[in-house]
């Protein structure tokens, strides 16, 4: 099974300021044949289901705010969010997709500083 | 728009069996597959399986596969996932989610099931 680590737990941010959360996956998720990494970004708010934000590491689903932003390849992601808003407090998880089983990091909870 | 509107909640007993119902709408039901995915409470994500809506072909994880079925009826655009011999570490959050290409867009608002004697 390919093992997601996220770091940090959680982080604590001040409005309009970058928050940063990383994602390691134990073995490279990214396809040769096709030169894709199978990594996406969900975001949880409290009370509600997972909403896909990013897929192919770095490919904004539509609708998603652009402050939102992927990046890495391998092994190594990162989940941008490059001005937080109010809005964005929520648990985010990253996800491969490379291989069943499908797995996903821990979690990230961002709040307000 | 594209929607999966998932049955209500659950209580049973250790040892029980539960059928969660995944009903979609807004897409060509049988283009993509549905995966399910628990969460424990105040826990992360965890995947139990994906089903073909086209044609019934399933991929379950291996620790759930003695106890997990999932079934679909296209007539009806429903998926069914059904837990048996249930434990209180099944206590969860089950939801169901359109399968792009193993990616989960969107999600079923979720069914809690609670195991309890």
């Amino acid at each position: 099974d390919i093992v997601m680590t996220q770091s940090p737990d959680s982080l604590a941010v001040s409005l309009g300021e970058r928050a940063t959360i990383n994602c390691k996956s134990s073995q490279s998720v990214l396809h040769s044949s096709n030169n894709k990494n199978y990594l996406a970004w969900y975001q949880q708010k409290p009370g509600q289901p997972p909403k896909l934000l990013i897929s192919w590491a770095s490919t904004r689903e539509s609708g998603v705010p652009d402050r939102f932003s992927g990046s890495g390849s391998g092994t190594d992601f990162t989940l941008t969010i490059s001005s937080l808003q109010a809005e964005d407090v929520a648990v985010y998880y990253c996800h491969q997709y490379y291989s069943t089983p499908l797995t996903f990091g821990g979690g990230t909870k961002v709040e307000i500083k | 728009q594209v929607q999966l509107v998932q049955s209500g909640a659950e209580v049973k007993k250790p040892g029980a069996s539960v059928k969660v119902s995944c009903k979609a709408s807004g897409y060509t039901f049988t283009t993509y597959g549905i995966s399910w995915v628990r969460q424990a409470p105040g826990q992360g994500l965890e995947w139990m399986g994906w089903i073909s809506a086209y044609n019934g072909d399933t991929n379950y994880a291996q620790r759930f596969q003695d106890r997990v079925t999932l079934t679909t009826d296209t007539s009806t655009t429903t998926a069914y996932m059904e837990l048996r011999s249930l434990r209180s570490d099944d206590t969860a959050v089950y939801y169901c989610a359109r399968d792009k290409s193993n990616c989960f867009d969107p999600w079923g608002q979720g069914t809690l099931v609670t195991v309890s004697s």
